[in-house]
């Protein structure tokens, strides 16, 4: 059984950064894309960042460019988002997920909550 | 940036009633386009890919349909557990960009 799990949340200040990290057990993770998704209290999805199954292609949302990074390690099966620069609006609940686009059944972890406050 | 114009952004409907929901992008996106299905407290979970695919396991009163840049996700017989909200998701070009969802109440 596929599994994702987060893991890196919590309370951190404006301007401060966190890391996310999201492990995987149950299918082959280096054939996968993986994307980050995340969700404001209270509203809907957004996209945030997905990640090439070799790890040299990644693409952002433009509310993150330039102050996230999304980056995988295949030999431990987990991949993460760096978190720089955090701002009120980044508060959110983030699922990591595999498989969201295509034929193969979607996968989400249950989400860490990062929450930006002074 | 596509732009995703999802509605309504709510309704309400009765067990049995058909529902349609519409998502319009600002651009073509092919069908690179999924609905996802979410309920209180839990993960989203995906219905339809490619514009009008089923998702396996997913059950058949659901159906998603194209016409140029209007996308429809539709419910033919609502049933208790189909009140949720749901999402219109395009992976056409970046940045991918999810509608802004449907709270689907019951009457």
């Amino acid at each position: 059984e596929v599994q994702l799990v987060e893991s890196g949340g919590g309370l951190v200040q404006p301007g401060g950064s966190l890391r996310l990290s999201c492990g995987a057990t149950g299918h082959s993770f280096s054939n996968y894309w993986m994307t980050w998704v995340r969700q404001a209290p209270g509203k809907g999805l957004e996209w945030v960042a997905n990640i090439a199954p070799h790890g040299s292609e990644h693409y952002y949302a433009n509310s993150v460019k330039g102050r996230f990074t999304i980056s995988r390690d295949n030999a431990r099966s987990s991949v993460f988002l760096q978190m720089n620069s955090l701002r009120g609006e980044d508060t959110a609940l983030y699922f990591c997920a595999r498989g969201i686009y295509g034929e193969s059944e979607d996968y989400w972890g249950q989400g860490t909550l990062v929450t930006v406050s002074s | 940036d596509i732009q995703m114009t999802q509605s309504p952004s709510a309704m309400s409907a009765s067990v049995g009633d058909r529902v349609t929901i519409t998502c319009r992008t600002s651009q073509g996106i092919s069908d690179y386009l999924a609905w996802f299905q979410q309920k209180p407290g839990k993960v989203p979970k995906r219905l339809i890919y490619g514009a009008s695919k089923l998702q396996s396991g997913v059950p058949s009163r659901f159906s998603g349909s194209a016409s140029g840049i209007e996308f429809t996700l539709t419910i033919s017989s609502l049933q208790p557990e189909d009140f949720a909200t749901y999402y219109c998701l395009q992976h056409y070009t970046y940045p991918y960009t999810f509608g802004q969802g449907t709270k689907l109440e019951i009457k």
